[in-house]
């Protein structure tokens, strides 16, 4: 059965240092989605990314903040100088197409910053 | 914009015995009302979602219903198995804005 894939599983990082956390969807869906959840809280949306140009953002989807999809099966978020509030447990997720609902997601990376 | 609370956040119930989790919605707009689980390590999974134009859904042991003037669903598990043990989420959508809003989430631990 077709998944949704994410590297790495876990990733340390300095307070300032630039991340990249990567995502391969499920192959031929059209639409990708970046969530995030701090231990002990919601899941939050962070972007929705379609036809190679972000859809919607949240205001936590700040200038530190930015996705690509740089071939034709990745995609990735990239936070720019982290902080220790960005540590967190970040989803990726894919959707078939518009007149489809239901959002795939992967297991995660837990982003440990220090 | 939506705003979804959940409740409980933990739940233990007996094997056997039935579990329910609630869900409100705020924004009138949303019409996809999804359920997730959770296992330990693992991303959210599907387990059984509901449009606003059916006021209930069932799949096996797991129900979900849907009141739309009082803004409310939830999800109904019956029979409950020890590997029903997990994190539940509920989440709302408007389809126009594809985005999930998630409630809070509820540990529901299954006694055997």
């Amino acid at each position: 059965e077709p998944e949704v894939t994410q590297t790495p599983s876990h990733q340390v990082t300095q307070m300032g240092q630039e991340v990249i956390l990567r995502c391969v969807p499920i192959s031929n869906h059209l639409y990708f989605y970046w969530y995030r959840q701090i231990l002990g809280q919601k899941v939050e949306f962070l972007v929705s990314f379609y036809n190679n140009e972000i859809s919607e953002k949240s205001e936590i989807f700040d200038d530190q903040f930015s996705v690509e999809r740089p071939d034709g099966s990745n995609f990735t978020l990239k936070i720019r100088s982290t902080k220790l509030e960005d540590s967190a447990m970040y989803f990726c997720a894919s959707k078939a197409g518009p007149s489809y609902n239901e959002q795939f997601f992967g297991p995660g990376t837990r982003l440990t910053v220090l | 914009g939506e705003n979804v609370e959940q409740h409980p956040s933990t739940l233990s119930v007996q094997e056997g015995d039935s579990a329910v989790i609630k869900c409100t919605y705020s924004d009138s707009a949303s019409n996809y009302f999804p359920w997730y689980k959770q296992e330990l390590g693992k991303g959210p999974q599907l387990i059984i979602d509901i449009r606003s134009n059916v006021g209930e859904k069932k799949d096996q042991r797991i129900a979900v219903t849907l009141n739309k003037t009082a803004k409310h669903f939830s999800l109904h598990i019956t029979e409950t198995q020890p590997e029903d043990s997990a994190v539940y989420f509920c989440a709302a959508s408007d389809q126009g804005a594809q985005k999930l809003v998630f409630g809070q989430g509820t540990r529901l631990t299954i006694n055997p």
